[in-house]
């Protein structure tokens, strides 16, 4: 129940096109959901987070979707560049002082766009 | 702001030695939780310490422990080494008042490598 499975694993795009990755929850008392980007050698960066009372949220060339009746969400990279190549992690968490709050990542995705 | 800092940055210890690994939180942040990062399983949770006492626990065996201190520094030790101990440790600050979903900001990370 504490899962978070993120698909696929690695994704190569071209310069311009759009990456999607894809990540899947079991728990419904999650609340929050970010997506951080990690490049070589450093830590991961909170890229995007949304939360279950919207559908979508917006960044720049960045896009959360959510369903939540499907328990799913995923980002959207719009025009993607190589200098978004990086590896990318969802999470899901539970906020409040429920006793429950820590991040739960997925596997994460390795993204490569070529030039 | 300063940003999440962790030293040292890579770590060579044998089989049966013991680690100590440190965090200095971004000022003003309470709450400092811990991930083990590796290829095969993404992040993992290890602990959340906030105030000096740990809040959260992850599913790792007590050879893995931690404190933080009155300044909100933290440090993780890590007792008799194993092989599969090898990997990326990542301290992360936020406010820690859990009221709503907070962001968490990664330090680098420190590379352990266990011969």
């Amino acid at each position: 129940q504490q899962q978070v499975k993120q698909s696929p694993q690695s994704l190569i795009v071209q310069k311009g096109g759009i990456s999607i990755i894809n990540c899947a929850y079991e728990n419904t008392a999650f609340d929050y959901f970010p997506w951080y980007q990690q490049f070589p050698g450093k830590g991961p960066a909170l890229l995007i987070a949304i939360r279950p009372d919207v559908s979508e949220k917006k960044e720049g060339r960045f896009t959360i979707s959510f369903n939540k009746s499907a328990k799913q969400f995923s980002l959207h990279i719009m025009d993607s560049q190589p200098g978004d190549s990086a590896t990318y992690f969802c999470a899901a968490s539970k906020g409040g002082t429920s006793g429950t709050y820590k991040y739960i990542f997925g596997t994460g995705t390795r993204l490569k766009v070529l030039a | 702001k300063a940003g999440v800092t962790q030293t040292p940055r890579y770590l060579i210890k044998t089989r049966g030695q013991q680690v100590t690994l440190s965090c200095s939180p971004i000022s003003g942040h309470r709450s400092v939780s811990w991930y083990q990062q590796t290829p095969g399983q993404g992040l993992q949770f290890l602990f959340e310490y906030f105030s000096e006492t740990q809040r959260n626990k992850g599913n790792f065996p007590g050879r893995f422990s931690g404190r933080q201190f009155s300044n909100s520094r933290s440090e993780m030790n890590v007792s008799t080494l194993e092989l599969g101990d090898s990997a990326l440790y990542l301290c992360a600050s936020s406010l820690g008042t859990r009221e709503y979903q907070e962001t968490q900001y990664f330090g680098p990370g420190t590379r352990l490598l266990v011969l």
